[in-house]
């Protein structure tokens, strides 16, 4: 069974600290991983998606990485703000379950000013 | 921009209702996912769809039904609502099967409270 897995469940950081999440899974055999972010109470905002041919993608203060063969992968954030403070959730589109996206758990992020 | 639109944000139901949580999503995709969120369980795809009228069993497919009559709707129906079903709801959509470069796109979620 494929799973989906992210450490640390939480992670407390003071303002302006770079950090990390990551996630790890089961199978190599994936067409891609994507980062969400979660508001309290809301629905999934996708940051980041990286395809199975790639090893990163950046969006502003985020950079997120792929090391299949490992099967890791990681979030950083750069120069975190308290506006980064939510839920991280990692997906991942395995071959043998045609697309369709097995979620971690999340890291729920809270940068304290 | 992608918007996926969940008719209610809060619902309350009493046991044994027939429950229709509706999604509607504006960009024409072909995929539309209903999921359900729980503390400690995480996101469990219920059904999906790769096209109108067409619909397939995702993880915890039971005591739910689908419907798909227009591509840019898809509901969720609760036959009989149980208290088990009580949970945070979320639709998604995506632009087709092939595209594997395009992510999900979410709605804000339902709540609902079973009775």
């Amino acid at each position: 069974k494929q799973e989906v897995t992210q450490i640390p469940a939480a992670l407390s950081v003071p303002e302006g600290e770079n950090l990390v999440l990551n996630c790890s899974f089961t199978d190599s055999a994936i067409y891609n991983l994507q980062w969400f972010r979660q508001d309290p109470g809301k629905g999934l905002t996708s940051l980041l998606l990286i395809q199975s041919s790639q090893r990163e993608q950046t969006s502003g203060r985020l950079n997120a990485s792929l090391d299949k063969s490992s099967g890791r992968s990681t979030l950083y954030i750069a120069a975190s703000q308290p506006g980064d403070s939510a839920t991280y959730l990692c997906a991942v589109a395995f071959y043998n379950q045609g697309g369709k996206l097995i979620f971690g758990q999340g890291t729920e992020l809270s940068v304290k000013p | 921009d992608v918007k996926v639109t969940q008719s209610s944000r809060y619902l309350v139901k009493r046991t044994g209702e027939k429950v229709f949580l509706e999604c509607v999503q504006d960009m024409d995709h072909e995929n539309m996912f209903w999921y359900r969120q729980d503390p400690g369980l995480g996101l469990r795809l219920i059904y999906f769809s790769y096209d109108v009228k067409m619909k397939e069993k995702g993880d915890i497919p039971e005591g739910y039904s689908v419907s798909r009559e227009k591509k840019e709707r898809f509901s969720l129906i609760l036959e009989s609502a149980s208290t088990n079903q009580t949970s945070m709801y979320l639709c998604a959509s995506s632009v087709e099967q092939g595209a594997l470069d395009q992510p999900q796109h979410f709605g804000d979620g339902t709540r609902l409270s079973i009775l």
